[in-house]
């Protein structure tokens, strides 16, 4: 495989449910990323990693919780959601943190019901 | 806060002509810049990146960039139907140090009229 893939596609869950949304990089890439793509609402960052460390956590609510075990996987880990926090979210990565472009996987749409 | 200006649109072009799209940003501090294509579904693919005043073309695209008036735009000359998706403006920079990953514009929706 290469890119950025991003697994499961599509999910369902409950408010009480826990579920994990995956991602792996296949291209060597120092930097992952977690963005939340709502309709009529620019991307929003989520969470940044360089080297497995986390760099940025810009405001989001402790019911994400990120895990990078390494610099080629990302985890999103999902607790008591909320039907507001339905939208696609978007795993990507880059060779460095500020001047590469990312790379962006196909994303796991997500509805809390 | 860091924002990212686009036309929401839609941008109606006819096929074959040149798309116009643009773009400004509020921080001067910002190094690097990006256009990226989504269409409906699909997650963000990298059309051009731009790090230096001027106009960098690829193909039938050409970005251009003025920092001075923190404006940036990609042309897309020959516009075909295929065109037709949402195009994200995305600047990174770096504030004290850390990293702020991309901050994206909310996209202009183009449409390629045939």
């Amino acid at each position: 495989e290469t890119g950025v893939t991003q697994t499961p596609r599509h999910l369902v869950m409950g408010m009480t449910n826990k579920k994990s949304l995956k991602c792996e990089q296949h291209l060597g890439h120092n930097a992952m990323y977690w963005y939340k793509q709502s309709a009529k609402k620019p991307l929003e960052l989520m969470f940044v990693y360089s080297l497995e460390e986390r760099v940025e956590n810009n405001s989001v609510p402790s019911r994400f919780s990120p895990e990078c075990p390494n610099s080629s996987h990302l985890f999103l880990h999902l607790h008591t959601l909320q039907p507001e926090d339905s939208a696609l979210y978007l795993c990507a990565s880059s060779q460095d943190l500020v001047l590469s472009p990312l790379h962006f996987g196909n994303g796991t749409r997500l509805t809390v019901t | 806060q860091k924002e990212v200006e686009q036309n929401s649109g839609p941008l109606s072009v006819p096929e074959g002509a040149i798309a116009s799209l643009n773009c400004t940003y509020s921080d001067r501090g910002s190094q690097s810049f990006f256009w990226y294509r989504q269409y409906s579904g699909k997650s963000p693919e990298l059309i051009m990146s731009i790090y230096s005043n001027g106009d960098k073309e690829d193909g039938r695209f050409t970005a251009q960039l003025n920092k001075a008036s923190q404006y940036v735009s990609l042309l897309i000359r020959d516009s075909q139907p295929s065109d037709s998706a949402t195009y994200l403006c995305a600047v990174t920079s770096r504030s004290g140090g850390g990293a702020d990953g991309l901050t994206f514009g909310k996209g202009t929706h183009l449409i390629i009229q045939p």
